[in-house]
């Protein structure tokens, strides 16, 4: 079956780093995404990985492990407003994102 | 950027009456889209993925016959929601894909049903 897995839930203090981790398991795999969506909102685009290793964008990193099935994503110099949640969704051989629950990430000054 | 517009963004009815949410693509055009239901605290659920000019592909569980919907132009999808009840209040999301390289998916902006 498909599958994926995050923490359900995550604090850091503003301004500090944090890494959100996500393992899948997919039939087929045609690259990753990560969505970041506040509460009450739709998904907004944060990265793509289809090779390994790192990519990065500003504050924002994600890096990818394709013979794990591993997958995470980087936040430096935290701000109040990443207090959201984070969505690593995989994308399978028919080209369909599979979702996880996502993680929650709370931000504390 | 791609951008998707959803109307409306909020809408509350009365149970038994049909709801039809709009979703277009702005700046692009989107052979293909979707839409999911998202409820509190949980993840977004894919309900059907809308091909333009064809007939929608509905997710196992998913009633074809209650959730219509038209993928009649290449900027336009619309998922109506017949006989709505209150187990059908949730946060429904459609998103385009661009046909760019790697499939990246634009979601609009959500709406919100509240069956009464």
């Amino acid at each position: 079956g498909q599958n994926i897995d995050q923490p359900t839930e995550m604090t850091a203090t503003e301004g500090a780093i944090v890494q959100i981790n996500c393992t899948y398991q997919t039939s087929g795999f045609n690259g990753l995404f990560w969505y970041q969506q506040h509460a009450g909102e739709a998904p907004t685009f944060l990265s793509y990985n289809v090779l390994d290793g790192l990519e990065e964008k500003g504050r924002f990193s994600s890096f990818l492990s394709r013979s794990k099935g591993y997958s995470y994503l980087l936040l430096k110099e935290l701000q109040m407003k990443d207090s959201a949640s984070y969505l690593c969704a995989p994308l399978d051989s028919n080209y369909q994102l599979i979702w996880g629950a996502g993680t929650k990430l709370i931000i504390k000054p | 950027g791609a951008v998707v517009s959803q109307h409306p963004s909020w809408v509350i009815c009365k149970s038994g009456t049909s709801v039809k949410i709009e979703c277009r693509s702005l700046d692009f055009q989107a052979t293909t889209m979707f839409w999911y239901r998202q409820f509190p605290k949980q993840s977004l659920m894919l309900m059907a993925t809308s091909n333009e000019g064809s007939k929608a592909t509905y997710e196992q569980g998913v009633e074809k016959d209650k959730f219509l919907i038209n993928h009649a132009s290449l900027t336009l999808s619309t998922l109506t929601v017949t006989s709505a009840h209150p187990e059908d209040s949730s946060f429904y999301i459609c998103s385009a894909d661009d046909s760019s390289d790697y499939n990246e998916q634009f979601f609009g902006p959500g709406t919100r049903l509240t069956v009464l």
